[in-house]
């Protein structure tokens, strides 16, 4: 089965910094995205980590460890329109197809206060 | 910059109803998928598309739901006979390689009553 975990809630002061933390467990792991999505938009990509290590990205940064199922985001700077909810999703390689769906966890909703 | 459209951006049907939501997706991708969120919850994957075909579907992706691509550009999923539990918003997505990240449609908010 497949199973992707991250906080439901969290709130954070503008300026500050904030870690969003996902664990995960499936089968065929083909790397893990994290998308920002603002209420009633689509997602929009953020980042994408297939090996472990830390990828950094002006403000974001994320992290994986493949052996702990583990990933964070982390934002820095933080801007009250980073108010949204941060979507952990990871790519599930099709072993008899060409594409790879990605499955996401229910999204962490960040709230950003003065 | 290039971005994935879709249309309508909310529908209204009837339950039993036919509907056939839109997309285009950015011109030099080739690979397709369909998603769905149901309000307040998690965005689950529905059907990925490439070459022409099918390359997976998920358990929700039953004989009411159908995908095509009936021109260069156009991507659409029809759903047969709608049911109340359709209601949701259908985000379509593209990318340009099965590891490259997928962009996603503005999304076509479908109302079943």
């Amino acid at each position: 089965g497949q199973n992707i975990d991250q906080p439901t809630e969290m709130t954070a002061t503008e300026g500050a910094i904030v870690q969003i933390n996902c664990t995960y467990q499936t089968s065929g792991f083909n790397g893990l995205f994290w998308y920002q999505q603002h209420a009633g938009e689509a997602p929009t990509f953020l980042s994408y980590n297939v090996l472990d290590g830390l990828e950094e990205k002006g403000r974001f940064s994320s992290f994986l460890s493949r052996s702990k199922g583990y990933s964070y985001l982390l934002l820095k700077e933080l801007q009250m329109k980073d108010s949204a909810s941060y979507l952990c999703a990871v790519s599930h390689l099709n072993y008899g197809g060409a594409t790879n769906k990605l499955i996401f966890g229910t999204g962490t909703l960040l709230a950003v206060q003065p | 910059e290039p971005e994935v459209t879709q249309t309508p951006s909310h529908q209204v049907t009837q339950m039993g109803q036919e509907v056939i939501l839109r997309c285009v997706p950015i011109s030099n991708h080739l690979y397709f998928y369909w998603y769905r969120q149901i309000l307040g919850q998690k965005v689950e994957f529905l059907v990925s598309f490439y070459n022409n075909e099918i390359s997976e579907k998920s358990e929700i992706f039953d004989d009411q739901f159908s995908v095509e691509r009936p021109d260069g550009s156009n991507f659409t999923l029809k759903i047969r006979s709608t049911k109340l539990e359709d209601s949701a918003m259908y985000f379509c997505a593209s990318s340009e390689s099965p590891n490259n990240e997928q962009f996603f449609g503005p999304g076509t908010r479908l109302t079943v009553l």
